[in-house]
């Protein structure tokens, strides 16, 4: 089992819908939970953390994170095309990694005008 | 604009040369990562320090990778000799470890794109 999964993708949505976006991870002594956004050709971005039960709203972009499930989800609402990226989720298990942070392979999503 | 540098942007080089990547971190960060990002392998953390010293290079070839912070502005990954398998974009990332752990987060570099042939 890999330790962070997402979905494959690709993840096709038309503008202005919500794009859900979804993570497993299998450590669950997980502590803080990220979401990065990789245009092709360029760096991870940071969008968004959450480290807390519940959800975590920022402009269109929202985290939520249920621990119990070992689930975290990034939904983006109003999507616009130059939403239209690679969006890596990344988990930190300080316990057993420090500051290592592990990646999820991406899910590639794409908005539709 | 605080942000991660890194240089060169790309490299092309030859099977067996020497390959040294530089980063300099945001200013007032203790804590450097380098990541190798691949098709195949995607994402995966290469070294890390933290206020200069080396915490974890578990992801490092021993053999032909080092990684080394002469101060506290910058940073080196070094590969020798180089094979075409190295071929990837190396990122190096830069964070603060504040009081609340919980806050911890990483900012990444530009990348270099390497490629050996």
């Amino acid at each position: 089992q890999k330790e962070v999964e997402q979905n494959s993708g690709p993840l096709s949505v038309p503008e202005g819908a919500i794009a859900s976006l979804n993570c497993t991870y299998s450590d669950r002594g997980s502590q803080s939970f990220f979401w990065y956004r990789q245009y092709s050709g360029k760096s991870p971005e940071l969008i968004m953390f959450i480290y807390s039960n519940g959800d975590k709203e920022d402009g269109r972009f929202t985290a939520q994170l249920n621990k119990a499930s070992q689930y975290v989800s990034l939904l983006i609402r109003d999507s616009q095309p130059s939403d239209s990226a690679t969006y890596l989720c990344a988990v930190i298990s300080r316990e057993t990694s420090g500051s290592r942070l592990t990646f999820g392979e991406g899910t590639q999503l794409t908005v539709n005008p | 604009d605080a942000r991660v540098t890194q240089t060169p942007r790309h490299k092309v080089t030859e099977m067996g040369q020497e390959v040294t990547m530089r980063c300099q971190p945001i200013l007032g960060h203790n804590t450097v990562f380098w990541y190798r990002q691949t098709m195949m392998q995607g994402l995966e953390l290469l070294a890390y320090f933290r206020n200069r010293a080396p915490l974890d290079d578990s992801g490092m070839p021993k053999d032909r990778f080092s990684a080394e912070m002469p101060d506290a502005t910058l940073a080196t990954l070094k590969i020798q000799p180089s094979e075409p398998r190295d071929s990837a974009v190396y990122f190096c990332a830069s964070g603060l470890v504040p009081l609340d752990r919980n806050q911890e987060t990483q900012y990444f570099g530009p990348g270099t794109r390497l490629l050996v042939l």
